[in-house]
């Protein structure tokens, strides 16, 4: 167990929905990341949050947000949802954005029908 | 652009074999290097690290050493089990940057 949960655990939805995945960081860890990791596109950074601000942007689409919140658990935004983002989303935390070292969480796995 | 590059699976090796993984990459400066490991259905879990030229992470029998001058970081295990069974995942951070950057992931199945 790393000390990072994810809510849900699986999620089946429908195009053009919109879904909120929940992370909650190891305690301690101030820096949040999200991960997607899809068949075609294997592991790739979404984005990062440090202390509730956005430190970093990867290869997140328009219609996907996140953000921090002051207890420093992230949420991830998915909306208009496609066939081509059914994935299995992680989030991931560090201590801070230097310590090198990020601890993953189960992932929720998004399933859009 | 920095990149990792991992041999294709899947790898199928008897119980109490060796292990070799190859993992290279690409990157300006001075990443740190990872190995994750995904097990059927789970997460992904911090195998070992290396932050620097030379040096040699290990963890549960696996060991990879940090070499600068092949940009490699190969992960070795001298007699797998079936509990090994599982996705194996190479990875960097750049200098100066907090993302990590993934191989496409190499399966190993162990049989007893």
């Amino acid at each position: 167990d790393s000390g990072v949960t994810q809510t849900p655990k699986h999620l089946i939805t429908a195009t053009g929905q919109r879904v909120t995945l929940r992370c909650s960081p190891r305690s301690g860890d101030l820096s949040v990341y999200w991960y997607q990791q899809s068949l075609d596109q294997g592991l790739q950074f979404l984005i990062q949050y440090y202390n509730g601000e956005e430190r970093a942007k990867g290869n997140i689409l328009e219609r996907f947000s996140a953000q921090q919140f002051p207890d420093l658990h992230s949420e991830l935004n998915l909306s208009s949802l496609e066939l081509g983002d059914s994935a299995l989303y992680f989030c991931a935390s560090s201590v801070d954005p230097g310590a090198k070292t990020q601890y993953f969480g189960p992932g929720t796995r998004l399933l859009v029908l | 652009g920095n990149s990792v590059t991992q041999m294709e699976g899947p790898v199928t090796l008897s119980e109490e074999a060796f292990l070799t993984i190859n993992c290279t990459y690409t990157a300006t400066g001075y990443p740190s290097l990872f190995w994750y490991v995904q097990y059927p259905g789970e997460g992904l879990q911090l195998l070992l690290k290396a932050t620097k030229a030379d040096d040699k992470g290990s963890n549960k029998g696996f060991e990879a050493t940090y070499r600068k001058e092949t940009t490699s970081f190969h992960l070795e295990k001298g007699s797998v089990q079936v509990s090994d069974s599982a996705v194996y995942f190479c990875a960097l951070i750049s200098w100066g940057d907090d993302k990590l950057i993934f191989g496409t992931g190499t399966r190993l199945q162990v049989f007893p």
